[in-house]
């Protein structure tokens, strides 16, 4: 069955350091999407990706944040100066053409900020 | 604006127990609605989800019927069992690239 893969799975960087995370979505998707989750907090939309181009951001999503799809299977989100609160679990999802609507999440990459 | 009401957790059941979980959204237009569950440590799952008014999501024992007189679209399953214990996430689409809202979450344990 085809999956959404992140890597890594776990990082650990220090406060200021540019962090890149990597998500491969599954091959006939379109829609992209990063999303994150504070430890016990609610998962948060960060943005979505159509046609080589940022489609919709949240107010988290600043200036600090870029989504990159650098080649035919990769999607990557950088965070440039990461701060402490930027801890989190961060998920890539994904999205056919079906009109279901529903994401296809991969397992998280967990981000640690000392 | 487009939002996910969930009932607070966390929730503890006994084994074999009725298991139901409420949610109510608010969204303009026709979303779709869905369950979705987090096992400790792992990723989002879809559990379950329903497309138009008075579909009925169903997976794994789980139900849950799209009510949009009432807005809602409650969890349910017949007996609950110990590999349920997990956070459940009820959540709709918004918006023409269908990005997902999720509601806060619903710690379940369900013990022996």
């Amino acid at each position: 069955e085809p999956e959404v893969t992140q890597t890594p799975s776990h990082q650990v960087t220090q406060m200021g350091q540019e962090v890149i995370l990597r998500c491969v979505p599954i091959s006939n998707h379109l829609y992209f999407y990063w999303y994150r989750q504070i430890l016990g907090q609610k998962v948060e939309f960060l943005v979505s990706f159509y046609n080589n181009e940022i489609s919709e951001k949240s107010e988290i999503f600043d200036d600090q944040f870029s989504v990159e799809r650098p080649d035919g299977s990769n999607f990557t989100l950088k965070i440039r100066s990461t701060k402490l609160e930027d801890s989190a679990m961060y998920f890539c999802a994904s999205r056919g053409l079906a009109n279901t609507g529903e994401l296809f999440f991969g397992e998280g990459s967990r981000l640690t900020v000392l | 604006g487009d939002s996910v009401t969930q009932m607070e957790g966390p929730v503890t059941l006994s084994e074999e127990a009725f298991l139901t979980i409420n949610c109510t959204y608010t969204a303009t237009g026709y979303p779709s609605l869905f369950w979705y569950v987090q096992y400790p440590g792992e990723g989002l799952q879809l559990l379950l989800k329903a497309t138009k008014a008075d579909d009925k999501g169903s997976n794994k024992g789980f139900e849950a019927t799209y009510r949009k007189e009432t807005t809602s679209f409650h969890l349910e399953k017949g007996s609950a069992q110990v590999s349920d214990s997990a956070v459940y996430f009820c959540a709709h689409t918004k918006g023409s690239y269908d990005k997902v809202i999720f509601g806060p979450g619903t710690s379940l344990s369900v013990i022996p």
